[in-house]
Order: structure tokens, then C-alpha cells, then sequence
């Protein structure tokens, strides 16, 4: 089956500094991806979607800014939290779809915590 | 506002027990996922749902969705401590899979 991987799991960061976080789909082409936010005992919200080679289309409310997404490839997408804050500490998933976007394979998701 | 209500919100259950998860919808379902997430992981595709009265199982877990579209189920017959994690129910929209807030089920041994 396709596999989506994320790195890292886990990331502790301090207050004012950019982290990177990883999607890579393993054995399958990803036109495109997604990012999500998890809270908790909250909905998964939906960040922005990438396509591969364009720029992301990001959902209301979310900064483009601080939350830069870049789809460089068709396996690989990145999210970088830029000056990072103690309320970006959540859990990041992300998922990629070769075809119809309901297709999609979720990563093992990011945990990031911001000090 | 939550356009996807699911509930219970967390339930435990003696192992052997059936249960039953709900995920309701305040517009017609197109499209309807279930996915169940094991604490602090990503989420592993269970079933998808499109027509009205459709009803699919994979081993002890049948999911249905109801004629109008609106609502969707999940039963897991004789549960099992693998059973446990969170069970959240997607819904096509604009393109997109927005989720309800998921279920958290525990399992009792």
C-alpha cells in the first residue's frame, strides 16, 4: 500500500526559531499534499493543500508567512514554522494524493513543541 | 460551526462487547471516511462511504450510511483491545476532507 512517511516524529523548538517538517511519499507520485493541525480533542483542520511545482492554497485563517509550505517534488513536501511560538505546538499531519484528492495517504504526523 | 458531529465523544467497552460510533452530518454526504488513529500516530483509511443505504465491513467493523445521506455509523463486533484509538469520520467538501472531532475508544480487558 502507499506510504507516507513525516520526519521528524518529534520536535522540541524554543520560542522565536523556524522548524522544518517533512512528507515524503514513498512509492507513489504525490501531485498532491496536505497539511493538517491537530489539537486536542479537536476536529483535524486542514491547512493548506500543495501541488506539486505551485504554490499552496491555504485555508482561511491560516498564515502564509509563518507556516511556509513548499512541494518541491512529487515525493517530497515541507512545512517550516517560522518564529515559532508556544501556541504552534500541536500535531502536524500531513497526507498526499496521486489522484482525487479524497485518495489520501496520512503520515505518521509531527509533534512539535514549542518552549 | 462543526459540520461533522460525532459521538460518543470517548467510550469504553468491555472487550468481547459491540458498540456502535455515530457521525452526523448537517449537509448531504457525497462522500463519508472512517478512519481510526492510534494516540499521537497518523490515521489508517478503514472504509469510504458514497451511496445512501450503502453498508461495507472489513473483519469486525462495519460502517454504514444512511438513505438520506446525512449519517453514518461504525460497529465493531466483539471487540478487542487492538480495537482501541481514535475513530474519526471524514466528509468530502469543496474539494476537501473536513473530520469531526473523532471518538476515543478504549477497550477494557
Amino acid at each position: 500500500g502507499a506510504v507516507v512517511s513525516q520526519h521528524p516524529s518529534r520536535v522540541i523548538c524554543k520560542s522565536g526559531t523556524s522548524v522544518k517538517i517533512e512528507c515524503r511519499s514513498l512509492d507513489f507520485q504525490a501531485t498532491t499534499m496536505f497539511w493538517y493541525r491537530q489539537f486536542p480533542k479537536k476536529s483535524l483542520m486542514l491547512m493548506a493543500t500543495s501541488n506539486e511545482g505551485s504554490k499552496a492554497t491555504y485555508e482561511q485563517g491560516v498564515e502564509k508567512d509563518k507556516f511556509l509550505i513548499n512541494h518541491a517534488s512529487l515525493t517530497l513536501s515541507t512545512l517550516t514554522v517560522t518564529s515559532a511560538h508556544p501556541e504552534d505546538s500541536s500535531f502536524y499531519i500531513c497526507s498526499a494524493a496521486s489522484g482525487s484528492f479524497y485518495e489520501q495517504y496520512f503520515g505518521p504526523g509531527t509533534r512539535l513543541t514549542v518552549t | 460551526s462543526q459540520e461533522l458531529e460525532q459521538s460518543p465523544q470517548s467510550l469504553i467497552v468491555q472487550e468481547g462487547k459491540n458498540l456502535t460510533i455515530n457521525c452526523t452530518s448537517s449537509k448531504t454526504l457525497y462522500g463519508l471516511y472512517w478512519y481510526k488513529q492510534k494516540y499521537g500516530e497518523g490515521l489508517i483509511f478503514l472504509m469510504m462511504l458514497q451511496k445512501g443505504g450503502e453498508e461495507k465491513s472489513h473483519e469486525k467493523i462495519t460502517a454504514k450510511l444512511d438513505e438520506k445521506k446525512q449519517q453514518s455509523s461504525l460497529h465493531i463486533t466483539a471487540s478487542q483491545p487492538s480495537h482501541a484509538g481514535i475513530y474519526l469520520c471524514g466528509a468530502d467538501r469543496d474539494d476537501k476532507i473536513i473530520f469531526g472531532k473523532g471518538t476515543r475508544l478504549h477497550i477494557l480487558p
